[in-house]
């Protein structure tokens, strides 16, 4: 069974600041990893994904996040954060695409990031 | 708009009643989703569905029942709510195959408080 991580419920930053929320995975096979934002009563908007290719990936508002096979992580980041980045922030894993259970996403419990003024 | 569409957006039930949330997406994608969403749980997946016609339960299936006549709508059924359905609940689809280029597009939500 898959499964997601979030070990920070959650993370204070001063704006300007940089920011790192954390994420760390079990699936087998290799992972599709996602980030989603949520802001309060709203739906969850996706950030960014990594399916394969380089480690470092971009993603929209500015964030990125580094995957790492060996240490299973894949940590959010961005360089300077803003007040408005303050939402909460799930992290989610769907399995290689060959059966249909295995497209479903398993969510971690999501880390609430706040950014200080 | 395109996207993904849950109705209603707030409910309030008493405990045994039933209702049905609904959920409609106009992107042709075939596969569908409902999640809940608990505070310090992230979302759950309850039931998805990978075409019209085929449903298959996930993590937290019990009280709840889904169909897929359509690739259009994907409603939520509660058959006797009870307290513990009190959630925000979660609608999302994504297309098959190489299509899926951002994971999964999600409604907006559907907040049910059983009393």
């Amino acid at each position: 069974a898959q499964s997601v991580a979030q070990p920070e419920d959650q993370v204070n930053v001063a704006e300007g600041n940089p920011l790192t929320v954390k994420c760390t995975y079990s699936v087998s096979g290799n992972p599709y990893l996602f980030w989603y934002v949520q802001y309060p009563n709203r739906g969850l908007q996706f950030l960014l994904k990594y399916i394969t290719g380089d480690n470092l990936v971009k993603g929209s508002y500015g964030f990125e996040a580094e995957f790492n096979k060996s240490q299973t992580s894949f940590h959010l980041k961005k360089p300077s954060a803003l007040v408005s980045d303050s939402a909460l922030y799930f992290c989610a894993v769907r399995g290689p695409v060959r059966s249909g259970s295995a497209r479903q996403l398993t969510f971690g419990s999501g880390t609430q990031l706040t950014v200080l003024p | 708009n395109a996207g993904v569409t849950q109705t209603p957006k707030f409910q309030v039930l008493k405990t045994g009643q039933s209702m049905t949330l609904q959920c409609a997406q106009d992107m042709n994608h075939e596969y569908m989703s409902w999640y809940r969403q608990d505070p310090g749980m992230g979302l759950r997946l309850i039931h998805y569905s990978v075409g019209a016609g085929i449903t298959d339960q996930g993590e937290v299936p019990n009280g709840y029942n889904v169909s897929r006549s359509t690739t259009e709508d994907f409603p939520l059924r509660l058959l006797s709510a009870a307290p513990s359905q009190t959630s925000v609940y979660f609608c999302a689809s994504t297309p098959a195959g190489g299509r899926a280029v951002n994971g999964y597009t999600f409604g907006s939500g559907t907040r049910l408080t059983v009393v």
